[in-house]
């Protein structure tokens, strides 16, 4: 596979579940990026890894919890979600600050 | 803070016709400037982008888009569209602090009547 892929594309859950969102980077790029995008609310950056670190928290609440274990992957670990929270989730890579590129998402569902 | 707008929620246009999607940003330094498409259901793809040099910029699918440091605009246009076009457009600017942190505008949702 190229680019960036996300798993899964669609996860419906219950308020008391637990999932991780993942994403794999095929691009050698070194930063990733956790987006937020609700209806009728722009894109909203939640997290950002460069080189495996943790380099931007957007005052995102306790219940996401990101994980990036290596240049490649990056994950979305959820936990006792609102209904609000049901958005699609993008996740993107770049190489330093160039340009960033987008994962198809993965359409959450909070019951 | 940065910030951009894009005025214009929907816009229909005729198949054929010439399109202009207005994007207009408030930063304090030179900005890097970029346009993504998204089709229903998924991800972003990069139409172009601007970061110095020529200020008329060509993307992909005929799309080209203009800075105007003067307006502090980034417009994109292209001559002219094709139904495959629909779909929603997102101008975002960046800035370059470790890693490129992308503030997006609300988009703008293209309509394309046969």
């Amino acid at each position: 596979e190229t680019g960036v892929t996300q798993t899964p594309r669609h996860l419906v859950m219950g308020m008391t579940n637990k999932k991780s969102l993942k994403c794999e980077q095929h691009l050698g790029h070194n930063a990733m990026y956790w987006y937020k995008q609700s209806a009728k609310k722009p894109l909203e950056l939640m997290f950002v890894y460069s080189l495996e670190e943790r380099v931007e928290n957007n005052s995102v609440p306790s219940r996401f919890s990101p994980e990036c274990p290596n240049s490649s992957h990056l994950f979305l670990h959820l936990h006792t979600l609102q209904p609000e929270d049901s958005a699609l989730y993008l996740c993107a890579s770049s190489y330093d600050s160039h340009t960033q590129y987008f994962g198809p998402g993965t359409r959450l569902t909070v019951l | 803070a940065q910030s951009v707008t894009q005025p214009d929620i929907h816009i229909t246009v005729s198949e054929g016709a010439s399109l202009e999607l207005r994007c207009n940003y408030s930063y304090g330094a030179t900005p890097y400037l970029f346009w993504y498409v998204q089709s229903p259901g998924q991800g972003l793809q990069l139409l172009l982008k601007y970061f110095s040099g020529d200020t008329l910029v060509q993307g992909i699918k005929g799309f080209e888009a203009e800075f105007k440091r003067s307006q502090s605009s980034f417009n994109l246009r292209k001559p002219s569209v094709h139904w495959s076009d629909a779909a929603e457009y997102f101008c975002a600017v960046g800035r370059n602090n470790a890693g490129n942190m992308l503030t997006f505008g609300g988009g703008t949702r293209l309509m394309v009547k046969p």
